[in-house]
């Protein structure tokens, strides 16, 4: 089955150590997304990809920073995680459909920071 | 500034009824609409879709209506399941990659 596929599942790091959170999919979708969701608000929007050019956003800390090698895979960098970066990462994707996009999200993964 | 509100943070309905969830916005230049669900832990779930041309559109239990004189929509669960019980997010896209999100309604289904 076509899906968004998000390793690992869970993440514990330490205060100040990097980590890399991947993502990638079978869905051969132009726009990859990450965001950040914490508790149960809605999901924050931190860059995406329309293939290979990349889109911050504005209020994106320097501190997140995105690969993305090729169309099925996408990485998010966590230069130096702080004890406010606990929270769930997800990754989504889309095609571009005139602008009635719809994402589709991966299972997400859960960042604990120690 | 919030374009996309979902004023109940929670809805509890007996099973078999209807759940009714509602959201509005603010920017008129919003031309498309979905509703997710996201059950804890994992990722949001794509339910339904609205284009602003049409008013309602169904796919099997759930409809969403779309009024955009109010600038209202909702959407209708029915019959409600115990396995529709989870949080439900509005989000609006106008033209562009951008998905503003409203802030969630918890629905319960109660046996």
């Amino acid at each position: 089955d076509a899906m968004v596929i998000q390793n690992p599942r869970y993440q514990v790091t330490q205060f100040g150590k990097p980590v890399t959170l991947s993502c990638s999919q079978t869905l051969n979708h132009n726009v990859m997304y990450w965001y950040q969701q914490k508790s149960s608000q809605a999901p924050k929007l931190l860059f995406h990809y329309y293939d290979k050019d990349f889109n911050n956003e504005a209020d994106t800390p320097d501190n997140f920073q995105s690969r993305r090698p090729n169309t099925s895979f996408c990485f998010l960098d966590i230069r130096s995680p702080g004890l406010g970066d606990a929270a769930m990462y997800l990754c989504a994707t889309s095609i571009p459909s005139g602008g009635a996009e719809t994402q589709y999200f991966g299972p997400g993964t859960r960042l604990l920071v120690l | 500034d919030q374009q996309v509100k979902q004023n109940s943070p929670s809805l509890s309905v007996q099973e078999g009824r209807i759940s009714i969830l509602n959201c509005d916005y603010t920017n008129s230049m919003f031309d498309y609409f979905l509703w997710y669900k996201k059950y804890p832990a994992e990722g949001p779930t794509f339910l339904i879709s609205i284009s602003s041309i049409k008013d309602k559109n169904e796919d099997g239990r759930f409809t969403v209506f779309l009024n955009k004189s109010a600038k209202h929509l909702s959407l209708h669960i029915v019959p409600s399941q115990p396995g529709d019980s989870a949080v439900y997010f509005c989000a609006a896209s106008a033209s562009n990659y951008q998905l503003i999100w409203g802030a969630g309604t918890k629905l319960i289904i109660k046996p």
